[in-house]
This record gives structure tokens, sequence and C-alpha cells, in this order.
């Protein structure tokens, strides 16, 4: 079946770096993109950007970006994403989803598990 | 601040029919078809139950249901049960090539 399995939960200091895999099975990997989503505590889930995983463009929600990237490792159909200087606020379940529709910022048919990033000194 | 306006909170008796708006733009829910809904229990991934304003995934009970007017988009549930009780998310495609998420609506199955 399609899975989209994620790395294990992160603690980082402010200022540091976190990457956070989401490793895909059970489909084409090239033929659907993939959307990382973020869930601050308590919060609504807010929409980071997308990859596609067929020629890895990238389109990123402006306040992230220059802090953001997005990459595909097509050979391992594994996404990956990015956040560089870390601060309080980028505490979140990240969450990795698969777009439905091939090059359409429609739908997200499939989430992975999520991923508890913790920004704390 | 969200982008789509979505109440906090709703409830509803087993049985009983809710429905939960999810208020836009022209440059969002109201220029596009591809609104979609989320369910999301505490702990666990989101589900998609409605995408492209109407059409439920395979396996999505016929209990959901989506529509649309202008710029407000809604998510009906029928026939509530114990287990709908979740958070629910509406999200549209943006101009810019953005997606954009409401707020969330907490559902209480009294």
């Amino acid at each position: 079946q399609v899975q989209l399995v994620q790395s294990g939960a992160e603690v980082k200091k402010p200022g540091a770096s976190v990457m956070v895999s989401c490793k895909t099975s059970g489909y084409t990997f090239i033929n659907h993109g993939i959307s990382w989503v973020r869930q601050a505590p308590g919060q609504g889930l807010e929409w980071m950007g997308w990859t596609s995983a067929y020629n890895g463009n990238t389109h990123y929600v402006q306040k992230l970006r220059g802090r953001v990237t997005m990459t595909t490792d097509t050979s391992t159909s594994t996404a990956y994403m990015e956040l560089r200087s870390l601060t309080s606020d980028d505490t979140a379940v990240y969450y990795c989803a698969r777009l439905a529709v091939a090059g359409s910022l429609d739908a997200f048919d499939i989430w992975g598990q999520g991923t508890m990033v913790t920004v704390s000194s | 601040q969200p982008a789509l306006t979505q109440p906090a909170s709703v409830s509803g008796s087993p049985g009983q029919s809710i429905t939960i708006s999810c208020t836009g733009t022209s440059s969002d829910v109201g220029g596009y078809n591809y609104v979609s809904w989320y369910q999301h229990h505490p702990g666990k991934a989101p589900k998609l139950i409605i995408f492209e304003v109407t059409n439920r995934p395979s396996g999505v009970s016929n209990r959901f249901s989506g529509s649309k007017s202008g710029n407000t988009a809604s998510l009906t549930i029928s026939g509530l049960q114990a287990d709908d009780e979740a958070d629910y998310y509406c999200s549209s495609y943006a101009t810019g090539s953005i997606l954009v998420f409401g707020g969330g609506t907490k559902l209480t199955v009294l």
C-alpha cells in the first residue's frame, strides 16, 4: 500500500538547522509531488511549500523563503525538508503529504505520520 | 492569521447533521474549484475526505459531502457518529500557486 514514513523526532537549539526525511513506497515516486505542512502546538495546519518529484521544481510559502529547502531523491523515493535558522516559532509537528494529482497543488491524499521538531535552548 | 475562516467549534448529537463553513476570497475559494477538506484526529495524520469541492476519495463515507457558493465552501456531515469527533480543516489553491488552510474547526459529538 502507499506509505510515507518520516524520520524521528528532533530537538534543536535556536539558530540550528533540521532536516526531516519522508520515505515513500507503494507508488511511482516521480508521478506525484510532495508538500510539507506543519502544525505548531495548539495551532492549525500551515502549508510550507511543495516540490516536484519529477523535475525537482519547488515553490515555498513566502514567509519561509530563504530558510527552507525541499528536495527529492528519486533513487530512494525519499523527500527531504531542511529548515535553517530555527527559532522557537518553528516548534511544530511537520508532515509530508503526497499531492493527489501530478503537478496540481490540489489535494493531499496520503500523509506521513508526522515528525515533532522542538526548538529549545 | 489563517487565510480561510472557519468556525472554531461546532457540535451535534449522534445521528444529526452539521455543516462547517470555510470563507475565503475570490483569490482562493471563490476563484478555483480546488477546495479540500481534511479530518484530523489529534496525534494522527490528517485524512483527506473531500477534494475539488465535492469529490470523495475512495473509501470515504458518503455521510461527508462538500459544496461551494461564491467565496464560501461548506462541509456537511450527516448521521453524526462518535468517531467523527475531530478537527476539520479546509484548504484551497490560491493565486500565486500557493495553498492556504483554514484555521480548523473542532467538532464535538455530544
